[in-house]
């Protein structure tokens, strides 16, 4: 079963929006990360928060952590074309397996 | 795809028929992994590798058998168990600094497809 669950399934926005998606998870775990997917591509690492950690800034990129919901966010601001994708977050346990939500699909229009 | 290969691309696979996926790094990373993703889906894992000559079953590894004899190479064989092979195929690689989880570096996949 897949530990964490992304909201939106998928999102629609015009470029200059922000974007912003959550992931909710079952478990205790070691970090959260979050991964981009272009279509018919590998993921390419986004950004990596730890458990003692509760936001993180790369770029255009925001990522939050509550460990006591058991949630994080991504938001990506001003949003271009160039981020349409899928973004998948995914939670590493202590042994240092992650296991991947389902993703949300991002669309970004001119 | 920093510095991850996989072949081929596309494969396709006959009724009966064992196929082998490759993957290579030259990323001196001692830990690599194989995920099947399914159309609209998340990544799921199949088998894992810390260190040469080890390999440990992930969620799905159930048709698939793999192999560890060196650092930069973990190929994934997908057997005539593994009834619905259809799927895209994902390797990954890790480096291990004492604490286990750390960032997955990825490659550009494998679609698999059955004739």
């Amino acid at each position: 079963s897949q530990q964490g669950e992304e909201d939106p399934q998928a999102l629609s926005i015009q470029e200059g929006e922000n974007a912003t998606m959550n992931c909710s998870y079952k478990t205790s775990i070691n970090n959260l990360q979050w991964y981009r997917q272009n279509s018919g591509r590998g993921l390419v690492h986004l950004i990596l928060i730890r458990s003692n950690e509760r936001e993180k800034h790369s770029g255009r990129l925001r990522v939050t952590l509550d460990t006591s919901k058991k949630s994080s966010s991504l938001l990506i601001t001003a949003s271009r074309a160039a981020d349409t994708a899928s973004y998948f977050c995914a939670t590493a346990d202590s042994w240092g397996k992650l296991q991947f939500g389902s993703g949300t699909q991002v669309v970004v229009t001119p | 795809d920093g510095g991850i290969t996989q072949s081929p691309k596309y494969l396709f696979r006959k009724e009966g028929q064992n196929v082998t996926l490759s993957c290579e790094q030259n990323l001196n990373h001692d830990a690599m992994y194989w995920y099947r993703q399914d159309p609209g889906q998340g990544l799921r894992l199949i088998y894992y590798s810390q260190i040469v000559n080890d390999f440990q079953k992930g969620d799905i590894a159930e048709g698939y058998s793999v192999s560890r004899e060196k650092k930069e190479s973990f190929p994934l064989t997908v057997t005539s168990a593994q009834k619905n092979p259809t799927a895209f195929y994902l390797c990954a690689s890790s480096s291990r600094t004492g604490r286990l989880s750390e960032t997955q570096y990825f490659g550009p996949g494998t679609r698999l497809l059955v004739l």
